[in-house]
């Protein structure tokens, strides 16, 4: 079974920062894998996916995430944030289950705060 | 754009209670899936769904059951709702498999007394 570990469980940063939210998943001969994001009060939306192809993977609100088979990683990055990206992100893995469904496997989380 | 709607946004039960979470989604997707969210633990799938009247167990189904009678609702039901089942539900659907794009419900936030 897939796992997803995020590193970070906060990121504090300040405003026009750069930010770099990490993710690892257990290896798999093939991964589908996904950034969401969660604002206050709010479900899920996805922000990018990958799924073959190109390692970077551009997303909504200028995010964008690479794919590093190597180092079984998907870090998500943003070179200059706003305050509402504050919010929570989830990094998932899908897993391929016997029978031909599949289903997803999220991280933990990372709260970003921007910061004035 | 598909809407995925939870019937309440807030609920409180007492403990031993029978509780129905109920989800409608309307764009005829095939999955559908109901998470727990838990401050510090992510999203943990509970149950799944692939077709009409068919489930599968998730990760942490003890204590919970669902029905899906039509394609459109997926129900979670607590049989005896315990303190421990205080969280955020959250209900998802999807269509089809190989990375599909997972589409949120707003979220039920369970309080158990």
């Amino acid at each position: 079974a897939q796992s997803v570990t995020q590193l970070d469980s906060q990121v504090p940063v300040f405003e026009e920062a750069p930010v770099e939210l990490r993710c690892n998943y257990s290896s798999s001969v093939s991964v589908y894998l996904f950034w969401y994001v969660q604002y206050p009060n709010q479900g899920l939306q996805l922000l990018l996916k990958y799924l073959s192809g190109s390692t970077l993977v551009k997303g909504i609100n200028g995010f964008e995430a690479e794919f590093n088979k190597s180092q079984t990683s998907f870090h998500l990055r943003k070179p200059s944030v706003h305050i509402s990206d504050t919010a929570e992100y989830f990094c998932a893995v899908s897993d391929q289950l016997p029978g031909g469904s599949e289903k997803l496997v999220f991280g933990k989380g990372t709260k970003l705060t921007v910061n004035p | 754009d598909v809407k995925v709607t939870q019937s309440s946004r807030y609920l409180v039960k007492r403990t031993g209670e029978k509780v129905f979470l109920e989800c409608v989604q309307d764009m005829d997707h095939e999955n559908m899936f109901w998470y727990r969210q838990d401050p510090g633990l992510g999203l943990r799938l509970i149950y799944f769904s692939y077709d009409v009247k068919m489930k599968e167990k998730g990760d942490i189904p003890e204590g919970y059951s669902v029905s899906r009678e039509k394609k459109e609702r997926f129900s979670l039901i607590l049989e005896s709702a315990s303190t421990n089942q205080t969280s955020m539900y959250l209900c998802a659907s999807s269509q089809g498999v190989g990375g599909s794009k997972l589409f949120f419900g707003s979220g039920t936030q369970l309080s158990v007394l």
